[in-house]
């Protein structure tokens, strides 16, 4: 069985500060990996995602995440945020050939001046 | 081009009745996905369509909920007899193909509410 845990569900930041968001995901097999964010009454978008090759990864607006598969990780970063990163980011696993995702349960990331 | 579409984008209904949810994919795109986004359970898969057949329904969590595709194009969800553990965002979503090399773009969603 997968799980995907995302360890913090609310992360307030600073306009400007760095922000790191951390998931874990437990598998018996290959995984491919995403982020995910999502705005206020709005879907899901799609941020970035590993499938293979660099464990660097990096996304629109300026995010990246790396993957480590020693520690079962794939923590999301930016390094400066803005007002408008305020939303929803979901990671989220996907192990069979369907594409179906499996999703942690979300970090709130609140962006203050 | 356009997005995923939903509809309707709100939707409250009296325990006991039916709803249909429908999803307009992107064209062209042949695979389809419903979640549910709840407080409870958070995002949760519901059912995978590949073209008009669905070989993945494990995520249905009752007998009441069913789904359809036809012409390879539009979904519906359809929960019978809705109880108020159904309210949720149920979320659509479609890729060109399945698999993870092929972007799942999702919709805005129907907020059902079960009263």
């Amino acid at each position: 069985a997968q799980s995907v845990t995302q360890l913090d569900s609310q992360v307030p930041v600073f306009e400007e500060a760095p922000v790191e968001l951390r998931c874990n995901y437990s598998s018996s097999v290959s995984v491919y990996l995403f982020w995910y964010v999502q705005y206020p009454n709005q879907g899901l978008q799609l941020l970035l995602k590993y499938l293979s090759g660099s464990t660097l990864v990096k996304g629109i607006n300026g995010f990246e995440a790396e993957f480590n598969k020693s520690q079962t990780s794939f923590h999301l970063r930016k390094p400066s945020v803005h007002i408008s990163d305020t939303a929803e980011y979901f990671c989220a696993v996907q192990t069979d050939s369907w594409g179906k995702l499996q999703f942690g349960a979300g970090t709130q990331v609140v962006v203050t001046p | 081009g356009a997005g995923v579409s939903q509809s309707p984008s709100n939707k409250v209904t009296e325990k006991g009745k039916d709803v249909e949810l429908r999803c307009d994919p992107i064209s062209g795109h042949t695979a389809l996905y419903w979640y549910r986004q709840s407080l409870g359970q958070g995002l949760e898969f519901l059912i995978y369509f590949q073209g008009n057949s669905a070989p993945d329904k494990s995520g249905l969590p009752s007998d009441r909920f069913s789904a359809e595709r036809t012409g390879g194009s539009v979904s519906t969800l359809t929960i019978q007899r809705t109880q108020q553990e159904d309210s949720a965002v149920y979320l659509c979503a479609s890729s060109l193909f399945a698999g993870g090399f092929s972007e799942q773009y999702f919709g805005p969603g129907t907020r059902l509410t079960v009263t």
